[in-house]
């Protein structure tokens, strides 16, 4: 069966401009998370959607905004982009609520966004 | 709230060696946990997971984890590395109510020829 699928791969953004990158999980998948990876922080936490509703958030500003679809397709948003904003963009996606512990995650292959 | 160290942030190993990627968990509660791998440019891929069935738990690629309670550890291993196994790991840890993962900061392993 199909994988998690996130597009576009790469992008390249000015500063100050917005970008909505895309994610599709697993047919049959409910629960979609967000993950900003970057060399310094690692794995950080954005936000989780379940059933078209955001169950939890991460400590980011609210620039970074995220909304789920009926299909359970996924969508963030990055508006005033800052140099700072650089990094992979990880979508995840489980069966259920990733705290229900035992369902793991399956991730894309992630969104590499540049800001200059 | 949970978290998760990895002791070593770069692992170099021979070919043909014992691979070991500690990783250490807080919990007053027996956790879930996982280790996950990723190669460069690729989203993470789950390698294994500790689910409180069995505490020695196999995964993928030959590695496998052991879950010590007394230790709070989940350390990974695999007995012999292959050139292919360069990636870095990360292991994670879930509350079962209601939390999200918590990432280690990874370890990047590195197989000599």
């Amino acid at each position: 069966k199909a994988g998690v699928t996130q597009t576009p791969r790469y992008l390249i953004k000015t500063r100050g401009q917005q970008v909505t990158l895309s994610c599709s999980p697993i047919s049959g998948h409910r629960s979609v998370s967000w993950y900003q990876q970057t060399p310094g922080q690692g794995l950080q936490f954005l936000f989780e959607y379940f059933s078209e509703t955001q169950r939890n958030k991460g400590n980011f500003p609210g620039r970074f905004s995220g909304r789920q679809f009926s299909n359970s397709r996924s969508e963030m948003n990055v508006s005033t982009l800052e140099l700072g904003d650089s990094a992979l963009y990880l979508c995840a996606s489980s069966l259920r609520r990733t705290g229900q512990g035992r369902y793991g995650y399956t991730f894309g292959s992630g969104t590499r966004l540049t800001v200059v | 709230a949970q978290s998760v160290t990895q002791l070593g942030s770069h692992v170099s190993v021979s070919e043909g060696a014992l691979v070991l990627l500690r990783c250490n968990y807080s919990s007053s509660v027996p956790p879930y946990l996982f280790w996950y791998v990723q190669y460069p440019n690729q989203g993470l891929q789950l390698l294994l997971k500790y689910t409180s069935a069995a505490t020695l738990v196999k995964g993928i690629n030959g590695f496998e984890a052991e879950f010590k309670k007394s230790e709070t550890s989940f350390h990974l291993t695999k007995p012999s590395a292959h050139m292919s196994d360069a990636a870095e790991y990360f292991c994670a840890v879930t509350d079962p109510p209601g939390q999200n993962f918590v990432f280690g900061p990874g370890t990047r392993l590195s197989v000599l020829p």
